[in-house]
């Protein structure tokens, strides 16, 4: 079990850029979610994909914000002309397909800076 | 609506204290699941246990147990005899449908010193 991997680790951007993050999920696991967590705070849902498919999405996700999960296997979220509220850590989690509500396995996440 | 709280903030043992963490929660689901995670200075969010609303029965896992209460909706968290790797926060969050979304609490900050 790899574990559920992301990258990258950090990344440090200008206001206006636009960012990239992957997620590798566990490889038996079909539904991947990604979280949102700002310092001192718990992680706040933003998307959820069961296998290729977004099937829930937050208010928080604006409309610079797109995820994709082509194929069903690893994710994409990408946010378009950053600003600096986007600055937080990204999570990313993963969870088998047996029975609803199984633990979500998470990554250690993607930090991103805004400056 | 903050559908899960978690209103302490920070608590400070000494080692071998015990410390319980509160959780309560707002639902209007029959169906939905806790659970307690454990993120460490490192970051990464560990899962700790899931308990489904139909489940009302204490659980105990060495030196953690946890105490299921829907009459209150509380599910509480209490570590026994605290080490210093128990330093952490602790998240509780609750899920309701069927897809497992998860609603954290602001999370409590241990701090266990030697």
């Amino acid at each position: 079990d790899t574990g559920v991997s992301q990258n990258p680790r950090h990344k440090i951007t200008k206001r206006g850029q636009n960012v990239t993050f992957r997620c590798d999920p566990i490889s038996e696991h079909n539904r991947l979610y990604w979280y949102r967590q700002t310092l001192g705070q718990g992680p706040e849902f933003l998307t959820y994909f069961q296998n290729e498919a977004q099937l829930e999405k937050s208010r928080l996700l604006s409309d610079r914000f797109s995820a994709e999960r082509p194929k069903g296997s690893f994710s994409t979220l990408e946010i378009q002309r950053t600003e600096q509220g986007d600055s937080a850590m990204y999570l990313c989690a993963s969870s088998g397909q047996e029975a609803s509500n199984q633990p979500q396995h998470f990554g250690d996440g993607t930090r991103l800076s805004i400056l | 609506a903050q559908k899960v709280t978690q209103a302490q903030t920070e608590i400070s043992v000494v080692e071998k204290e015990d410390v319980t963490l509160d959780c309560v929660y707002e639902t209007r689901d029959t169906t939905y699941y806790l659970f307690w995670y454990k993120q460490p200075p490192s970051g990464e969010l560990v899962f700790l246990i899931r308990r489904n609303s139909f489940d009302e029965q204490n659980e105990i896992s060495g030196r953690y147990s946890w105490n299921f209460q829907k009459s209150t909706s509380s599910f509480n968290f209490t570590i026994t005899a605290s080490q210093v790797v128990d330093s952490a926060v602790y998240f509780c969050a609750l899920s309701e449908g069927s897809w497992g979304k998860l609603q954290f609490g602001a999370g409590t900050q241990v701090v266990v010193t030697p």
